[in-house]
């Protein structure tokens, strides 16, 4: 089956600054990887998806690349703000696959500091 | 108009305790599921069902039953709760053929003393 490894688990910026956070897969099939955000103590929200015949996609401040070869795929947000602190999972699954399964990493927490 | 709803939202309860969880969707969609963020806030997947069928039941204790009454609805019961069920319980649903974009419910806090 497939396994989702992120990293890292933590990551501190200061306001302003450009946060990376990177996945990888395992399961060649995967073609559809989203991002989510989750606030403290609410739920976790698609903030932007990727499928696999599409190398980047960019919404404003974040941004998702993806390198099918090389089975990996990162989050990318540019001037960050305190806002933007939450904890940020990524996920791999297969657009339109007969199970409709979704395997999550493990979650970045990011903090932006004033 | 809550896309995915899920009671009670808060849940405190003693060991040995039988509970349930209520979650429903007005998405339409066709597939629900179950998921159990613990306090490493890792995202597991339990079960998921499409259509009131069970597709995907992870590795979890019998304890834990879903029932589905029809597409819209997908409750969680736990029998004997242990400690180590302490967690947060998100319900979610996506479309069955229009990819996997997954909506969280908000989530109930279950504390088991």
């Amino acid at each position: 089956g497939e396994n989702v490894e992120q990293h890292p688990s933590t990551l501190s910026v200061q306001e302003g600054d450009s946060a990376v956070i990177k996945c990888t897969y395992s399961d060649s099939a995967s073609n559809y990887f989203p991002w989510y955000k989750q606030e403290l103590g609410k739920r976790p929200q698609l903030i932007i998806d990727i499928r696999s015949n599409v190398g980047e996609k960019k919404d404003q401040r974040i941004a998702v690349t993806l390198n099918k070869t090389a089975k990996h795929f990162s989050l990318h947000i540019t001037e960050t703000q305190p806002e933007d602190s939450a904890v940020y999972f990524c996920a791999a699954g297969n657009y339109g696959g007969s199970q409709g399964n979704l395997i999550f990493g493990k979650g970045t927490k990011l903090s932006v500091k004033p | 108009d809550t896309a995915v709803s899920q009671t009670p939202k808060y849940l405190v309860t003693q060991m040995g305790n039988d509970k349930s969880i209520k979650c429903e969707q007005n998405l339409g969609h066709d597939t629900m599921y179950w998921y159990k963020q613990d306090s490493k806030k890792f995202l597991k997947i339990m079960f998921s069902y499409n259509n009131k069928e069970l597709i995907i039941n992870e590795t979890v204790p019998n304890r834990f039953s879903p029932k589905s009454p029809d597409k819209a609805h997908l409750n969680l019961h736990i029998n004997s709760l242990e400690l180590g069920d302490s967690a947060v319980y998100f319900c979610a649903s996506s479309p069955w053929t229009s990819g996997n974009t997954i909506y969280f419910g908000e989530g109930s806090w279950l504390t088991v003393v």
